[in-house]
């Protein structure tokens, strides 16, 4: 049973580009969460997504971000316009049921020159 | 809202020595808890977890935790370390309702041989 996959696992744009990092969950997992480490920092929640639906977003910065789990394929997580402060790893997460084990994915490694 | 406090920032310890890794929460209730595992460059690998019953957890790769709840603690432990232990550890707590883990700053181990 393959785990959760993240790609690209490096990504390098330069400011004002926009940066697209795809999560696909565990087989069988429909709820996908996606968190974001700064550096020298602890995972910061960002949203929790099931299929087609985003259930909570309070995590999400206001502009320039967005997800999405679409009925088919990965889970998108969108970064418009992006800033040096974009800077992170941003890791995705699957699980079975909401409040069940989350399994993360290996991350995303996104640097912004 | 809540928060998990990891007070070591960093800790290291002869190979073969015990381990203990220090977490509190702040919470009305009784969360879901857990230690996930990071490596250098990698995700996070869960390692236990505790939602209810025996307060002793016991994980992968011979750590367990104790629950207390007096003490609002989550301490990780391990007999004799390994330098393969070598790594950050997170300390996590998911409030039950709202599905969003709330993670610790991350404790790092380092090994001496």
């Amino acid at each position: 049973n393959a785990g959760v996959m993240q790609n690209p696992r490096h990504l390098v744009r330069r400011r004002g580009q926009e940066a697209r990092l795809r999560c696909s969950p565990m087989k069988g997992h429909s709820h996908v969460y996606w968190y974001r480490q700064l550096p020298e920092e602890g995972l910061k929640f960002m949203v929790y997504l099931q299929k087609e639906n985003i259930i909570d977003e309070s995590g999400m910065p206001k502009e320039r971000f967005s997800a999405e789990f679409p009925k088919e394929g990965p889970s998108i997580l969108r970064i418009q316009q992006v800033v040096r402060g974009d800077s992170a790893a941003y890791f995705c997460a699957s699980s079975q049921q909401p409040q069940e084990t989350q399994y993360f994915g290996p991350g995303t490694r996104l640097l912004v020159l | 809202a809540q928060s998990v406090t990891q007070p070591d920032i960093h800790i290291t310890v002869s190979e073969g020595a015990s381990l203990e890794l220090r977490c509190n929460y702040s919470y009305g209730a009784t969360p879901y808890l857990f230690w996930y595992v990071q490596s250098p460059g990698q995700g996070l690998q869960l390692l236990l977890k505790y939602f209810s019953g025996d307060t002793l957890v016991q994980g992968i790769k011979g750590f367990e935790a104790e629950f207390k709840r007096s003490q609002s603690s989550f301490n990780l432990r391990k007999p004799s370390v390994h330098w393969s232990d070598a790594a950050e550890y997170f300390c996590a707590v998911d409030p039950g309702t709202a599905s969003k883990l709330t993670f610790g700053t991350g404790t790092r181990l380092q090994v001496t041989l």
